[in-house]
């Protein structure tokens, strides 16, 4: 079936403006992650959705950045006021309901932001 | 929380030789290990995993172990191939769907 998919897969913006990118994840995955790539680094968590739990929000680096996750699929991150730093490739996760073990997490392509 | 450190950052290895990768981690409670292998371009794939009730799990050329008590766990690969190029990252978590923490990567290049 179709993997994870995000978009746009690339943005250029201007420093300032605000940003929204998007994730659908795997029908019928329940979790939801997003993660960030900067050049030639590890991948760093965001946030976390669980289906219709309070997400963790412990990875996001600043209050300018938010997301939602509409009727527990699509998400959407937003950064307000975006910072040259900002630029990195900004993954989407998801897996399937926890079943008492591990499950695994599919990634999306990607969006890659770069910040004038 | 987890701390995940890999070495080496980068590995050059000849077509046909083997790679090993080493990861080790801070948080006892971490019981799942996954790598992945992400190409130039291109999204993060799971290549393997293993789960902290086994020891070593193998899949055709690509192997995993796991040594708990000193908290870590390596990836090796045998009879490289070039397309094996890629970066790879290793991770760790405790169990249920909660956040992967990864380490920063290893750029393997396979020189033909």
């Amino acid at each position: 079936g179709a993997g994870v998919s995000q978009s746009p897969s690339n943005k250029v913006t201007e420093k300032g403006k605000d940003v929204e990118l998007r994730c659908d994840p795997i029908s019928g995955h329940t979790a939801l992650y997003w993660y960030r790539q900067s050049l030639g680094q590890g991948l760093e968590f965001l946030i976390y959705f669980q289906g219709n739990s309070a997400p963790d929000k412990s990875g996001l680096p600043s209050d300018r950045f938010s997301a939602e996750r509409t009727g527990g699929s699509v998400s959407t991150l937003t950064i307000q006021r975006t910072q040259q730093e900002d630029s990195a490739v900004y993954l989407c996760a998801s897996s399937p309901r926890p079943s008492g073990g591990q499950e695994t997490q599919y990634f999306g392509p990607g969006t890659r932001l770069l910040v004038l | 929380g987890e701390n995940v450190e890999q070495h080496p950052s980068t590995l050059s290895v000849q077509e046909g030789d083997s790679a090993v990768i080493k990861c080790t981690y801070s948080d006892s409670a971490s019981n799942y290990f996954p790598w992945y292998k992400q190409e130039l371009g291109k999204r993060p794939q799971l290549i393997i995993d293993i789960r902290s009730n086994v020891g070593e799990k193998k899949d055709q050329r690509i192997a995993v172990t796991l040594n708990k008590t000193a908290k870590h766990f390596s990836l090796h690969i045998t009879e490289t191939q070039p397309e094996d190029s890629a970066v790879y990252f290793c991770a760790a978590r405790r169990s249920g769907n909660t956040p992967l923490v990864f380490g920063k990567g290893t750029r393997l290049s396979v020189i033909a």
